[in-house]
């Protein structure tokens, strides 16, 4: 089965400050790949997706995630955190009949 | 369209109890995924359903967790005997096979 590595488990900013999350999986196929986030208290709801195309993908609320296919990485990136962004984020890959979760980084942003 | 609908939104039970967790699909989705978050353990994968057939249920932590699709627009996940260590939010989500997924908005589950 695939994998989906999430390097950060908690990752703590200041307002303003820029953000990139990691992403690897290991699959060698043709993937499609998401970024999901979930507010505390709250389910997850997706922020972004990669399909094909243009491997840099813009989501909502002002994030964007790069696919890098030789690295087999979907980072996600934000230029300026806000104190609202604080949450967990799981990226998810699915391919070859299979879809699987990272274990999710916690965001803390500080005001 | 109402999205995913979990029931109940809290449930709780005392230890050896029976415990049955419903879920409605989105119509039109053909994947369905039960999943269990807990604090110490994160987002864990239990089981899912391709076209009402359960594809990997390698999640399913033991014998005392059973999940079922008898048709597109229904699942259970049912817990017999429940025990302390099953208290957890329970997630059902649904897609279009590899596609996004929808979350409901879970079951809180407590088992004194």
């Amino acid at each position: 089965a695939q994998s989906v590595s999430q390097h950060n488990h908690h990752v703590i900013l200041s307002e303003a400050a820029s953000l990139e999350l990691g992403c690897n999986y290991s699959y060698g196929g043709t993937v499609n790949l998401f970024w999901y986030v979930q507010y505390p208290g709250q389910h997850l709801q997706l922020l972004l997706k990669y399909f094909s195309g243009d491997p840099l993908v813009k989501g909502i609320k002002g994030f964007e995630a790069e696919f890098i296919k030789s690295k087999f990485s979907f980072n996600l990136r934000k230029p300026s955190v806000q104190w609202s962004d604080t949450a967990e984020y799981f990226c998810a890959v699915s391919g070859n009949n299979d879809m699987r979760f990272g274990a999710g980084t916690r965001l803390t942003v500080k005001p | 369209d109402a999205g995913v609908i979990q029931s109940p939104r809290h449930e709780v039970t005392e230890m050896g109890q029976e415990v049955t967790l419903r879920c409605k699909p989105i119509s039109g989705h053909n994947s369905l995924f039960w999943y269990r978050q807990t604090m110490m353990r994160g987002l864990e994968l239990l089981i899912y359903f391709n076209n009402n057939v359960p594809i990997d249920d390698s999640g399913m932590p033991e014998d005392r967790f059973s999940a079922k699709m008898p048709n597109a627009s229904f699942s259970t996940l049912k817990i017999q005997p429940s025990e302390p260590r099953d208290s957890a939010v329970y997630f059902c989500a649904s897609s279009i096979w590899g596609d996004e997924q929808y979350f409901g908005p879970g079951t809180r589950l407590t088992v004194t």
